[in-house]
């Protein structure tokens, strides 16, 4: 069964840093492409950040880019997202998502439950 | 960052069937495959149409997909109460290399 389970979110002030992870079974980890989707309260989805499984190539919304990084431990089987400078406009769930094959980034076949970042 | 467009709310009676259409451009849906995602109310979104057209296994076949030229279409037939949700499109962009969502399209079935 797939399953990820993100952790890291909770309340940060504004300027700080997080550190968010999402802890990935049920499937070959380092075969998947990786995402980072968020979802303001009542607002829409955003796509925050992607990793290629292969060649472990990243790609960021302009939202985030310049400070944000994503990274993957495929030893781990674990998917990172680190933020600094957060805003107030950065509140938000954020969704680790699977695709099915190291470079599909669109095709987010599995999602995780989600976790809650307030910046505050 | 643009996003694809869509319409803010669909609605038809139960039986019945709805169209939910997303607009993008030439870097986005002209040249890349299209998904859609439902998303039930206080849950994850999930996957139901990949490859402009295609089903994952377990989403019925009432929920079709088609695209043409740089627009892409979501049909559900035979709706359900239990269809009531939001509903996203989602594409590559060529061009700013990310991935684009519409900004969602909320389903009622009366």
């Amino acid at each position: 069964e797939v399953q990820l389970l993100e952790s890291g979110g909770g309340l940060v002030q504004p300027g700080g840093s997080l550190r968010l992870s999402c802890e990935a079974s049920g499937f070959i980890f380092a075969d998947s492409a990786m995402s980072w989707v968020r979802q303001a309260p009542g607002k829409g989805l955003e796509w925050v950040s992607g990793i290629h499984g292969g060649r472990v190539e990243t790609f960021y919304g302009d939202a985030v880019k310049g400070r944000s990084t994503i990274s993957r431990d495929n030893s781990r089987n674990t998917l990172i997202l680190e933020m600094n400078t957060l805003r107030v406009d950065d509140t938000a769930v954020y969704y680790c998502a699977k695709s099915d094959g190291s470079y599909r980034l669109n095709e987010a076949d599995f999602w995780g439950q989600g976790t809650l970042v307030i910046v505050s | 960052q643009s996003v694809l467009t869509q319409p803010p709310s669909v609605s038809a009676a139960p039986g019945q069937k709805v169209t939910i259409s997303c607009s993008g451009s030439s870097s986005n849906i002209g040249i890349n495959y299209v998904s859609w995602y439902q998303q039930l109310p206080g849950t994850a979104p999930t996957l139901h149409i990949y490859e402009n057209d295609k089903r994952p296994s377990g989403i019925p076949d009432r929920f079709s997909g088609s695209k043409s030229g740089m627009s892409a279409t979501l049909v559900i037939t035979g709706l359900q109460t239990g269809d009531e949700a939001d509903y996203y499109c989602g594409s590559w962009d060529n061009n700013l290399r990310v991935v684009l969502f519409g900004g969602g399209t909320k389903l009622t079935v009366l």
